[in-house]
């Protein structure tokens, strides 16, 4: 069975300029997660979603993040403009159907992003 | 805000020898979980308890919750210089979102 896949695995941007994270979950997962890892932290959960619909985002700072699942498959994340204090890992994970915050999650080996 | 936060922040151990760590949170939960991350890697999933059970065992991983102290401890047993890594609890309340904890960095010497 395949990953979480995601892409790119590293990005250097200059600040105030835009990217994009990419995301593809194990086939058949229905719930798809954004999570953002600053260096020696935990995961922080930035958005939620139940197959194409959003279930969670009240942590995405909505003002420069926005994400996107259209089709209920994979997802993008995007930044713009981006702040220094954006630079991390961004992980996606998945989970099985009716697992949503109960089951494990099987987590992509993640993007991390250097702003300068 | 965090809802788990582990102790040991950091922990440094010889091959052979056992390695535990603890984890405490602040609201009742569902579910406590476990996972490992390998430096520059994404997190693995190591073993799940449920709020109705006290201990579990997968291998050489031993995990008890204690839901009247509102803590959790991961045992591994035996470690090798492969279990270098951090360790991150997770957990479920109902209603809530999957909440990491600040993590434990493991280093086994060889």
């Amino acid at each position: 069975e395949a990953g979480v896949a995601q892409s790119p695995r590293y990005k250097i941007i200059e600040k105030r300029q835009s990217v994009a994270f990419w995301c593809n979950p194990i086939s058949g997962h229905a719930t798809l997660y954004w999570y953002q890892q600053i260096l020696g932290q935990g995961p922080k959960l930035l958005i939620q979603f139940q197959n194409n619909g959003v279930v969670d985002d009240s942590q995405l700072p909505k003002d420069r993040f926005s994400a996107e699942r259209l089709k209920g498959v994979d997802s993008t994340l995007k930044i713009q403009p981006a702040k220094l204090e954006d630079s991390a890992v961004y992980l996606c994970a998945s989970s099985q159907p009716g697992t949503m915050n109960t089951g494990e999650l099987f987590f992509g080996e993640g993007s991390r992003l250097t702003v300068l | 805000s965090q809802q788990g936060e582990e102790d040991p922040q950091a922990l440094s151990i010889q091959e052979g020898e056992n390695a535990t760590m603890n984890c405490s949170y602040k609201t009742s939960i569902n579910n406590l979980q476990w996972y490992r991350q390998n430096s520059g890697r994404g997190l693995v999933h190591l073993i799940l308890i449920r709020s109705n059970e006290r201990e579990k065992h997968s291998g050489r991983l031993r995990v008890t919750l204690d839901t009247s102290k509102k803590s959790s401890s991961l045992l591994i047993t035996a470690s090798r210089a492969a279990d270098t890594a951090s360790y991150f609890c997770a957990t479920v309340s109902r209603g809530s979102r999957l909440t990491f904890g600040e993590g434990t960095q493991l280093t086994v010497n060889p």
